[in-house]
C-alpha cells in the first residue's frame, strides 16, 4: 500500500539546536515530494518541491533533501518562529487520472527560546 | 492578494442539517480542491475540480457534493450532516492538478452535533 510516514511525531528543540525531520515513502513511482508548514488554526503553506534523488532545496534555516526512499527537512539554528507542524506529501506517477497527493501526518515542532 | 478565501470559518450544525462551504481564489488558478483534516488521519481529498466545468471524486466523497461555479469559486455541500463529518475543511487551488504545490485557505471548522 502506498504510504507516507513522518517521524518523529513531535519534536521539541531549544533555540539554536539544529535537527532533522524525516519523511519516508513507499510508492511505485515518485513524481514529486512536497514539504508544507502548517501553523495552528491555519492552512498548510507550501515550502519545497523535490523531484529526484539527490536534489536539495533551501529556504532560510530550512533545507530539504531527497533519497529514493525518504526525505529530510533539516532545520539549522531554529528560532521560536519556526514552531509549526511540518507536513510531507508525495505525488506518485499516476496510474490513471487521479492526481491526488498522499499526505503524512506531520511532525509538530516546538522551538523554545 | 487575498489568495484562497473560505467561508464560514466556524459552523455548528445539528445532525441532518445541510450547509454549503464557500471557497474563492483570486490567483487565476485552474484547479481547485476540497480537503478535510482530522487528527490521526491527515489531509484527505474529498473532491477536486481540474478545470472550470469539471469535478471528480477524491478519497472520501461520500456525503458531499461540489459545484465549480466559475473559475474562481468552488463550493462544498453537505446535504444531511452527520457527526462523522465534524472536521476542519480546507479549500486549495493551483494551476494544474499535475503539480503538488497547493495554495490553501485558512480552513472552516465544522462541528456536527
Amino acid at each position: 500500500e502506498d504510504q507516507v510516514t513522518q517521524s518523529p511525531e513531535a519534536l521539541r528543540l531549544q533555540e539554536g539546536e539544529s535537527s532533522s525531520l524525516n519523511c519516508s515513502y513507499t510508492v511505485s513511482g515518485l513524481r514529486g515530494l512536497f514539504w508544507y508548514r502548517q501553523d495552528p488554526g491555519k492552512g498548510p503553506e507550501f515550502l519545497f518541491t523535490l523531484y529526484s534523488a539527490g536534489e536539495e532545496k533551501e529556504k532560510e534555516r530550512l533545507k530539504a533533501t531527497l533519497t529514493k526512499k525518504e526525505s529530510f527537512l533539516h532545520i539549522t539554528a531554529p528560532k521560536p518562529e519556526d514552531s509549526a507542524t511540518y507536513l510531507c506529501a508525495v505525488q506518485e506517477v499516476p496510474a490513471g487520472n487521479n492526481r491526488k497527493l498522499i499526505w503524512g501526518l506531520g511532525t509538530s515542532l516546538a522551538v523554545n527560546p | 492578494n487575498a489568495g484562497v478565501t473560505q467561508t464560514p470559518k466556524f459552523q455548528v450544525l445539528k445532525t441532518g442539517q445541510s450547509m454549503t462551504l464557500q471557497c474563492a481564489q483570486d490567483m487565476n488558478h485552474n484547479s481547485m480542491y476540497w480537503y478535510r483534516q482530522d487528527p490521526g488521519m491527515g489531509l484527505r481529498l474529498i473532491y477536486y475540480s481540474a478545470s472550470e466545468g469539471t469535478t471528480d471524486k477524491g478519497e472520501v466523497p461520500n456525503g458531499y457534493n461540489v459545484s465549480r461555479l466559475n473559475k474562481r469559486e468552488f463550493s462544498l455541500r453537505l446535504e444531511s450532516a452527520a457527526p462523522s463529518q465534524t472536521s476542519v475543511y480546507f479549500c486549495a487551488s493551483n494551476f494544474l492538478t499535475e503539480t503538488g504545490e497547493l495554495f490553501f485557505g485558512e480552513g472552516s471548522r465544522l462541528t456536527v452535533l
